[in-house]
């Protein structure tokens, strides 16, 4: 199983654009069988899925996010980018990228550790 | 929209058995579901994925004491021979077109 690792900064000023990385090991981003994904947690609150990608760029965004969220993938790298523009105190949470099966069903099948990111000034 | 609803909190004996439930929608009886554990400090674990007609299927790491069933909107995570490492917050998750991530509020696990 491929392990998953979200990198980036702790803290983001409001307004800021937030941007977090999530680097493969031990497996491929150009899985033809996966999604690429990000989720949330805000404090107290439950898992929100915030986006998918896949190996080519095609992505697939939460509604309610989809203004302010860009998803990227660099197959070279073999890593998936978050960046969520404009954030508020609301956009703290907990940020976790996911593995996500995309034939005979979409659930997640591998996590990440998460990481914590404060909106704060 | 699909949608997944859970009890917040369930508890049971160091050994006993615990059964945790996840509701579909009412459009959405047919859907499967997957069952992930979230630990105190940990990232969340996924464990098995339960159809409609009550088959499983289970992660490679996840032990036997765990299984799940399907009956109608509902679908179980059962929790046998609860071990004190069990204590966890439970979430299930389901999908639709485009949307790959439904989840409950999550069920809080106690071991007593």
């Amino acid at each position: 199983q491929p392990l998953l690792q979200e990198s980036g900064p702790e803290r983001v000023a409001p307004s800021e654009t937030l941007s977090l990385r999530c680097t493969v090991t031990g497996g491929s981003v150009t899985s033809s069988n996966h999604y690429w994904a990000w989720i949330r947690q805000p404090p107290g609150k439950r898992l929100e899925w915030l986006g998918s990608i896949e190996y080519t760029g095609a992505t697939f965004y939460n509604p309610s996010l989809k203004s302010r969220l860009i998803l990227s993938i660099d197959t070279s790298e073999n890593d998936f980018s978050l960046q969520l523009t404009s954030v508020t105190a609301a956009d703290t949470a907990m940020y976790l990228c996911a593995r996500v099966r995309a034939v005979a069903g979409t659930e997640i099948d591998q996590w990440g550790q998460g990481t914590l990111v404060t909106v704060s000034s | 929209q699909v949608a997944v609803t859970q009890s917040p909190s369930a508890s049971a004996s160091l050994g006993a058995s615990v059964k945790l439930t996840c509701t579909l929608s009412s459009d959405h009886t047919s859907y499967a579901i997957a069952w992930h554990q979230v630990q105190a400090g940990k990232g969340p674990r996924y464990l098995m994925k339960v159809y409609s007609d009550g088959s499983l299927k289970r992660a490679d790491e996840t032990p036997d004491r765990f299984s799940g069933s399907s009956s109608g909107a509902e679908r179980y995570l059962i929790i046998s021979g609860l071990q004190s490492e069990d204590e966890a917050e439970y979430y299930c998750q389901t999908w639709g077109v485009g949307i790959h991530g439904v989840f409950g509020e999550g069920t809080q696990v106690t071991v007593l």
